[in-house]
């Protein structure tokens, strides 16, 4: 069974931690993303990754950094973590290709990050 | 641009009863079209897709929705709710020849009831 793998299912850090959550896939995928969630807001795009040491900003950036020296694993780092980061943060990969609008993601089990 | 509206925050059903989740698109290309489904506490599982075929799919657990062009909607049914059914859906837009990033709804919470 294909997976997309989140190291921690729930984290407290404290303010001004930096902070990595990490994130495996074994399907040999080209794309990852990472996604915010909360409540009445929907899923946000953070940052998404093409291609090894590739990445690409998505629509809430700031405060936030990633990294894919690999191809199966990508992760996102909180510099100084504040209380505004609390959430659900879910990773996402999908194939590359020409047909990637009609693929679809596999998500992972996401990680619930507190932050006090 | 694209966009997804999902009519309903949060639908309650009796168990037994039909599911309707409802989706609203607009693209100005044939799109794509998902639903995913969100268990408590987890990640999202995708449940079915829409990608220009039949019009009418057929995904896991009994779920299915119909792509129809001249209403710009992909709506999700079930005949017979479960309880194992209650979860969070997101419909989900990319287009051909366009961005692969997808554009997801504000999610519907299924509430069923005994």
């Amino acid at each position: 069974d294909v997976k997309v793998t989140q190291s921690s299912r729930y984290l407290v850090k404290r303010t001004g931690e930096k902070v990595f959550l990490e994130c495996v896939q074994d399907m040999d995928h080209e794309n990852m993303f990472w996604y915010r969630q909360d409540p009445g807001l929907g899923l946000r795009l953070i940052y998404f990754s093409y291609d090894v040491k590739m990445k690409e900003k998505g629509d809430i950036p700031e405060g936030y950094s990633v990294s894919r020296e690999k191809k199966e694993r990508f992760s996102l780092i909180l510099e100084s973590a504040s209380t505004n980061q609390t959430s659900m943060y879910l990773c996402a990969s999908m194939p590359g290709g020409s047909g990637m609008a009609n693929y679809g993601y596999t998500f992972g089990s996401g990680t619930r990050l507190t932050v006090v | 641009a694209q966009s997804v509206t999902q009519l309903g925050s949060h639908v309650s059903v009796s168990e037994g009863a039909l599911v309707l989740l409802r989706c609203n698109y607009s693209s100005s290309v044939p799109p794509y079209l998902f639903w995913y489904v969100q268990y408590p506490n987890q990640g999202l599982q995708l449940l079915l897709k829409y990608t220009s075929a039949a019009t009418l799919v057929k995904g896991i657990n009994g779920f299915e929705a119909e792509f129809k062009k001249s209403e710009t909607s992909f709506h999700l049914t079930k005949p017979s709710a479960h309880m194992s059914d209650a979860a969070e859906y997101f419909c989900a837009v990319t287009k051909s020849g366009g961005s692969y990033i997808p554009t997801f709804g504000r999610g519907t919470s299924l509430i069923v009831h005994p």
